[in-house]
């Protein structure tokens, strides 16, 4: 059972270039969120995707947009690259269906795939 | 703004050593989660805690939350060269049906054979 695939691994562009990294959910998973980690610092919240749309963004300019496909794979695209856009590049699967609405606490097994390392220069 | 802070930054230790890392918000937890991140992988979700003063042991390592759900530490007894790694802590965030992980900036350990 494949763990959480990104694609590519490594990645060098020039500022002002647009990125598309890519990502393979873990089997029966629905839900992708992405991260950006930049260098020694724990991983920040990009946006959420399930039903291929998204469902909740964190504080990213509009540069970064995402998109997810029928099979649960997603994309995440970056335009008018920055050199502070250079930062390993998260995404994390998790399956809806092990929610437990009724007991007032949320069961989180998400997991990460190995990331998309990004360098802008 | 919920901010994890996390302390030590950085820990040299020799192998054998005790080490005690901690992780400290500015809000309270919804659900605290630790994780352990190698070079070249993901975070890997170590535990998750729910209850103030919940205390929860895996293997040689002991994470305890505190009493008012804005602290943790971790502790790892008799550390190991495996337990390299960037030691992360995260709350989980919940809006609606959807949800996301704020991370602390990490502990960076380094473990001496």
């Amino acid at each position: 059972d494949a763990g959480v695939t990104q694609s590519p691994t490594h990645l060098i562009k020039t500022r002002g270039q647009q990125v598309t990294l890519r990502c393979s959910p873990k089997s029966g998973h629905d839900t992708v969120s992405w991260y950006q980690q930049a260098l020694g610092q724990g991983p920040q919240f990009i946006f959420q995707y399930y039903e291929e749309e998204e469902r909740q963004r964190g504080n990213f300019p509009d540069r970064f947009s995402g998109h997810q496909f029928p099979n649960y794979s997603s994309e995440l695209n970056v335009n008018a690259l920055l050199l502070g856009d250079s930062a390993l590049y998260l995404c994390a699967s998790r399956d809806r269906g092990r929610n437990y609405p009724n007991s007032g606490r949320f069961r989180n097994e998400q997991y990460f795939g190995p990331g998309t390392r990004l360098t802008v220069t | 703004t919920q901010l994890l802070e996390q302390s030590p930054q950085f820990l040299s230790i020799q192998e054998g050593e005790n080490l005690t890392v901690y992780c400290n918000s500015s809000s309270v937890f919804s659900s605290l989660q630790w994780y352990r991140q190698e070079p070249g992988e993901g975070p890997v979700l170590l535990v998750t805690v729910v209850t103030g003063g919940e205390v929860k042991k895996l293997k040689r390592l002991t994470f305890q939350f505190g009493d008012a759900r804005k602290d943790s530490s971790l502790h790892i007894t008799a550390a190991q060269p495996g337990d390299t790694g960037l030691y992360l802590c995260a709350d989980l965030n919940l809006m609606d049906s959807s949800y996301k992980l704020i991370f602390g900036s990490g502990t960076r350990l380094l473990v001496r054979p």
